[in-house]
């Protein structure tokens, strides 16, 4: 079964800390995505990893960084967590394609909810 | 840019009513769509996966169809049940992935 998960459910950290949220996938993909989720403005990607050690910028990758040494590893980092970075944030991986391309499925993971104050 | 859209924002209905939810997206150059569930504070579920080639997909009581020259999906539930509440996400893959921003959905017992 496809299994993707999160290191924290939930992660409560003051301002101006360094944070890492990790995602592992078990299913042996290459695609790995990091989005964030906010009311009213849905679903929003972060930052994307079509193979290890290889990153592309989403939409809004200001204040945060990526790292995926290992092919089943995907971690988000802020630098510097500010309070307008509170908020959802979701794993996802899918198999095969070339910098996210393809046809394929994405299988999220559990979301963690951070809270920056 | 794709932009997805999908109405109702919200929708209510009692137990045992079939119910239809739609998406629509701008450009057709897609390779697939997804259906997604999601529940309060919870990661996305996949539902149903359609390929830019196929017209529909069934699973269960679900089915969506793609019409992608009018831009077009839509997630049909049959006999819904309270279980079913959550929000509803389409998702569109061209060069990326676009979501709209969802539909909760309400089963009234």
């Amino acid at each position: 079964d496809v299994k993707v998960t999160q290191s924290s459910r939930y992660l409560v950290k003051r301002t101006g800390e360094k944070v890492f949220l990790e995602c592992v996938q078990d299913m042996d993909h290459e695609n790995m995505f990091w989005y964030r989720q906010d009311p009213g403005l849905g679903l929003r990607l972060i930052y994307f990893s079509y193979d290890v050690k290889m990153k592309e910028k989403g939409d809004i990758p200001e204040g945060y960084s990526v790292s995926r040494e290992k092919k089943e590893r995907f971690s988000l980092i802020l630098e510097s967590a500010s309070t307008n970075q509170t908020s959802m944030y979701l794993c996802a991986s899918s198999p095969h394609g070339l910098a996210g391309r393809g046809g394929y499925e994405q299988y999220f993971g559990p979301g963690t909810r951070l809270t920056v104050t | 840019k794709q932009e997805v859209t999908q109405i109702p924002a919200a929708l209510s209905v009692p137990e045992g009513e079939n119910l239809v939810l739609n998406c629509s997206f701008t450009d057709s150059a897609i390779y697939n769509l997804q259906w997604f569930r999601q529940d309060p504070g919870k990661g996305l579920t996949s539902l149903l996966l359609i390929q830019s080639s196929q017209r529909e997909q069934t699973s269960g009581r679900l089915n969506a169809s793609l019409d992608k020259s009018s831009g077009r999906s839509t997630l049909y539930i049959a006999a819904s049940q309270p279980g079913d509440s959550a929000t509803y996400l389409c998702a569109v893959k061209s060069n990326d992935m676009r979501f709209g921003a969802g539909t909760r959905l309400t089963v009234k017992p």
